[in-house]
């Protein structure tokens, strides 16, 4: 059984503030990690596909950074906006290229 | 709007029937995946199909059945249905999955399907 943890499960900040959370999934057999945007009553949304070690992406004040030799990718969020509040969810894929496992996901809350 | 549509929008039915849960994927994606979505649970992957045919399956139960059409639609059947089976369904689509491009292509989702099961 894959395991992709994902810490906190939930955060409140202020507008203004960055905050970052993590994703943490095996080291072992890695092919690519994925992190969605999940609005509530909304669909996921695809931010990022990162496969390589030291992997570094950016969308907007979104980005993230992926450590594939100690299972770990973190996501920034800069300058945090109330319309940044969502779930944020990883999926790690590992051997099979298309067969997502995902973490639970850290609720953020972006308070005006 | 991801360009992934999925009918209906909410379904309910008691135990023990049969649903069946539409997927139109993004216009030229060939791949299909379908996830449950259950209370405390994370996305769960059921199946992937690429071009009609099946490519990787998941904790999918043998009571669900799945199948892609050559219009590239596919179809998610649950049948004898339980208590357990209600959750959101989603459906997905990307342009790859052939296993023979290298690639994990980014999945673009429905806006899902909520099965209450009473």
């Amino acid at each position: 059984i894959l395991n992709v943890e994902q810490s906190p499960q939930s955060l409140h900040v202020q507008e203004g503030d960055s905050t970052n959370f993590t994703c943490s999934f095996p080291s072992s057999n890695f092919y690519a990690l994925h992190w969605y945007r999940w609005e509530t009553a909304k669909s996921p949304e695809a931010l990022f596909v990162m496969t390589l070690n030291g992997d570094e992406k950016k969308k907007g004040r979104i980005s993230a950074t992926l450590n594939t030799k100690e299972g770990y990718s973190y996501l920034y969020i800069k300058g945090s906006q109330p319309e940044d509040s969502a779930t944020y969810l990883c999926a790690f894929s590992g051997g099979s290229n298309y067969k997502l496992t995902f973490g639970k996901g850290t609720l953020l809350t972006v308070n005006p | 709007d991801s360009g992934v549509t999925q009918t209906p929008k909410h379904l309910i039915t008691a135990t023990g029937q049969r649903v069946t849960l539409r997927c139109s994927p993004r216009s030229g994606d060939l791949s299909v995946y379908w996830y449950q979505q259950s209370l405390d649970q994370g996305l769960q992957f059921l199946i992937q199909y690429y071009n009609g045919e099946e490519r990787a399956k998941g904790n999918i139960l043998e009571r669900f059945s799945a199948q892609q059409f050559p219009d590239l639609h596919s179809e998610l059947n649950l049948s004898s249905l339980e208590l357990g089976d209600s959750a959101l369904y989603f459906c997905a689509s990307s342009v790859e999955g052939s296993g023979i491009s290298p690639s994990s292509p980014k999945q673009f989702f429905g806006p899902g399907t909520r099965l209450t099961v009473l």
